[in-house]
């Protein structure tokens, strides 16, 4: 149990495209989706935290009005990457948790979607 | 200071010995602890939790200690397969938002035949 899928797994576009990733959580409900980005030799790093039916939750220095967040259901979140650059390109993963204990809800990861703007 | 650190690596080791990962963080009230494995190019999975007391599983032993606000993993009888980059990674469990983890950079571990 626990799989989280992410579709497209690889997305290549032009500079001032848009582009839509989706994460999902296939046999749980998930509480949170949490959206990572990686770039090269680099840590991941939160982007920002999203909770069914509210406002996605943005770390400091993402922007909101870029990267566009929408968690409709519990078990689908979407990142819509708007007007992307080169500096966009990385590798986007998205995760899900359901209830664990009190003080960390386990995580489960998508398999990353890899985002290349030419 | 960051606030996850890790040894940056390579390590580049045979098969059959023994390694050891570092990782200091550094907010206090971080509250869960987790090494994860990365293979290339794909997303990280979790490898084990660390706990205060130790604990192991198999041939990877894990430590936490809060006072020097360190984490250790210990890989022994090192596999091929062991390769990988090895995430060190914490509960970001403060300003009242549960669940966000903090990852260390990695480190990048290369067994060899």
């Amino acid at each position: 149990g626990a799989v989280v899928s992410q579709h497209p797994s690889r997305v290549i576009c032009k500079s001032g495209t848009s582009v839509k990733i989706e994460c999902r959580s296939l046999d749980f409900q998930a509480t949170t989706m949490f959206w990572y980005r990686q770039f090269p030799k680099q840590s991941l790093m939160l982007m920002a935290t999203s909770n069914e039916g509210s406002k996605a939750t943005y770390e400091q220095g993402v922007e909101k009005d870029k990267f566009l967040i929408n968690h409709a259901s519990l078990t689908l979140s979407t990142l819509t990457v708007t007007s992307a650059h080169p500096e966009d390109s990385s590798f986007y993963i998205c995760s899900a948790s359901r209830r664990g204990p009190a003080t960390y809800n386990e995580q489960f990861f998508g398999p990353g979607t890899r985002l290349t703007v030419l | 200071r960051k606030e996850v650190e890790q040894d940056p690596g390579p390590f580049n080791v045979p098969e059959g010995a023994t390694v050891a990962f570092n990782c200091t963080y550094s907010n206090s009230a971080s509250q869960s602890f987790f090494w994860y494995r990365q293979d290339c190019r794909k997303e990280p999975k979790l490898l084990m939790s660390v706990y205060s007391s130790g604990n192991e599983d198999g041939r990877f032993t894990a430590q936490l200690n809060r006072a020097s606000q360190y984490i250790s993993l210990l890989i022994r009888d090192s596999k091929l397969s062991d390769s990988a980059t090895y995430l060190c990674v914490v509960n970001g469990n403060y300003g009242g938002s549960q669940g966000n983890l903090i990852f260390g950079k990695g480190t990048k571990l290369s067994v060899k035949p």
